[in-house]
C-alpha cells in the first residue's frame, strides 16, 4: 500500500489476555517505530527498529512489552497480560531518510 | 532526557493566520517536524525543517526556527475550519535516533 498499514484498527480484550498489533511499513522503509499515544500521557516512544535489530528498546514500559521485525519489514508488538493501563492507541511509523510517516493506529481497550 | 514545550490550546477566527509556537531543548536537533491529528485519527505528516535553515514555505504554511533559542513556529496562513485539530510539534533527536514530541496544540477555528 501506498501508507504505513495498522491492523487491528480496534481491539477490545479482556484483562489478563496477550495481544498482537501488527504494523506494514512503507516498502523499502528501512526504519520503523513504535509509539503510544494515551489520555493525558502525550505520545510516548517504545521501540525503534533499523532493519531487523532494535537498537532502542528503551520505551518498552515493562517486560510484558516485546516487538519484533521480520524481513526488515512487518513488526510485530506483542503485549501479554494485559493491564487495563495499557488501553491506549499504539502508533507505528516508517521512515527513509527524513521523512517519517505514521499510520493511523491500532486503537486498545482493556476491559 | 530531552523535551519539546507546546502551549496547549489556540482559538482563531476563520480567514486569519495561525502561529504555533514549540521551544525544544535538544543540542543535537537533526530535523523538527509538525503533526497534525483529526479526532480518531493517526498522525499526518505536514512539513519538517532541518536544523540549519531558517524558514520553509509550503504553500499556507510557513516554518521558522530560530536555533539559538530553540524556537520553532508554524504559521497557518488563511486558517479554515479544516484546520482544526491537534499540531504536535517533534524534534528527531540524532542522539537519541526517536522522534520526541510535544503535547500538542488543540487548534480551533471558528467562524
Amino acid at each position: 500500500g501506498a501508507g504505513v498499514s495498522q491492523s487491528p484498527s480496534n481491539k477490545v480484550t479482556e484483562k489478563g489476555k496477550d495481544v498482537e498489533l501488527r504494523c506494514d511499513p512503507i516498502s523499502g522503509h528501512t526504519a520503523l517505530y513504535w509509539y503510544r499515544q494515551s489520555l493525558g500521557q502525550g505520545l510516548e516512544f517504545l521501540i525503534y527498529f533499523q532493519g531487523n535489530s532494535a537498537p532502542d528498546k528503551s520505551g518498552l514500559p515493562s517486560d510484558r512489552f516485546s516487538a519484533e521485525r521480520t524481513g526488515g519489514s512487518v513488526s510485530t508488538l506483542t503485549i501479554q497480560r494485559t493491564q487495563q493501563e495499557d488501553s491506549a492507541v499504539y502508533l507505528c511509523a516508517s521512515s527513509l531518510g527524513n521523512t517519517i510517516y505514521f499510520g493511523e493506529g491500532s486503537w486498545l481497550t482493556v476491559v | 532526557g530531552e523535551d519539546v514545550e507546546q502551549s496547549l490550546f489556540l482559538s482563531v477566527r476563520e480567514g486569519d493566520s495561525s502561529v504555533i509556537n514549540c521551544t525544544y531543548t535538544d543540542s543535537s536537533s537533526t530535523y523538527l517536524y509538525w503533526y497534525k491529528q483529526e479526532p480518531g485519527a493517526g498522525l499526518q505528516l505536514l512539513t519538517y525543517i532541518f536544523s540549519n535553515m531558517d524558514m520553509k514555505q509550503d504553500q499556507r504554511l510557513t516554518v521558522l526556527l530560530n536555533k539559538k533559542d530553540k524556537h520553532l513556529s508554524l504559521r497557518i496562513a488563511d486558517t479554515q475550519t479544516g484546520d482544526s485539530a491537534i499540531y504536535f510539534c517533534a524534534d528527531f533527536s540524532g542522539g537519541y535516533n526517536k522522534l520526541i514530541f510535544g503535547a500538542g496544540t488543540r487548534l480551533a477555528v471558528h467562524p
